[in-house]
C-alpha cells in the first residue's frame, strides 16, 4: 500500500502541450509538496500546501499551478510545456514539522 | 538559506562502517540537521536527524559536533543497498518545514 503516490510515473510529451500529475499520500499528513529534480540531480522545492492552503511558492513560472482539492491530494498543473521543463518531479507529505515522505517520482519529457 | 558542505562522493567496502561528513558553519540556534538519501531512480527517504545531541536510529547515527558547525552521518555496516546520494539539510523553523538540498554525498559501496 503506497503511502505516497504519483501519477504518471513517465510522461513524453510535446512542447506547448498542457499536463498534469497526480499525488495522493494515504498517510493522513497535514502537509504537501512538490519538488524538481533536473537533469544534474538537484532537487529544488516548488510549491508547499498545508491543509489545503498554499504556504510555500519558490520562484516558479505562472504556467506551473498546484491544485490541492483536499489534504490528501495535491496535482501539479503545467502549462505551455518548455524543453526547461522535462525533470523528474517529486511529490511529498509530512505532518506538520515531521520527516518528509516521497514519492517514487514522474519523469517528464518535453521533445 | 544556510548551506552546507559536503563531500562529492565517497566509497566504502561492504560491512565495513561509513563517515559521512558535512560541514554547516552557517547554522543558526534553531536549525535541525537533516539527512536524507536518495537510492537510484526512486524519491528521497529520511535518514535521521538532530538539534544538538548525537542520535542513533535503527538506519545509522548523527553525531553532531559540540560548536554544530558540523556534523557525520554514520553507518555502521554499509551494505550494497546502501549505495545512493546522502543529503545533509539544515531545516529552517522559521520558513516552513522547508528542506533545501545541496548536491549530497555519492556514496559507492563496493563488495
Amino acid at each position: 500500500d503506497t503511502a505516497v503516490s504519483q501519477t504518471p510515473k513517465y510522461l513524453v510529451t510535446q512542447m506547448g502541450n498542457d499536463k498534469s500529475i497526480k499525488c495522493e499520500q494515504n498517510l493522513g499528513h497535514d502537509t504537501m509538496y512538490w519538488y524538481k529534480q533536473d537533469s544534474k540531480k538537484f532537487l529544488k522545492i516548488m510549491f508547499s500546501y498545508n491543509n489545503k492552503e498554499l504556504i510555500i511558492n519558490e520562484t516558479v513560472p505562472n504556467r506551473f499551478s498546484p491544485k490541492s482539492p483536499d489534504k490528501a491530494h495535491l496535482n501539479l498543473h503545467i502549462n505551455s510545456l518548455e524543453l526547461g521543463d522535462s525533470a523528474v518531479y517529486f511529490c511529498a507529505s509530512s505532518p506538520a514539522w515531521g520527516e518528509l515522505f516521497f514519492g517514487e517520482g514522474s519523469r517528464l519529457t518535453v521533445l | 538559506d544556510a548551506k552546507t558542505t559536503q563531500p562529492n562522493s565517497m566509497e566504502s567496502n561492504e560491512e565495513e562502517p561509513v563517515h559521512l561528513p558535512c560541514n554547516h558553519s552557517t547554522i543558526s540556534g534553531t536549525d535541525y540537521i537533516h539527512w536524507y538519501r536518495q537510492l537510484p531512480s526512486q524519491g528521497p527517504e529520511y535518514v535521521i536527524h538532530g538539534l544538538t545531541s548525537n542520535v542513533n536510529n535503527r538506519m545509522a547515527s548523527l553525531a553532531i559536533a559540540e560548536d554544530r558547525k558540523s556534523s557525520t552521518l554514520i553507518l555502521h555496516r554499509a551494505t550494497l543497498r546502501d549505495a545512493a546520494v546522502y543529503y545533509c539539510i539544515l531545516r529552517f523553523m522559521e520558513y516552513g518545514n522547508k528542506l533545501v538540498f545541496g548536491a549530497g554525498t555519492i556514496l559507492r559501496v563496493k563488495s
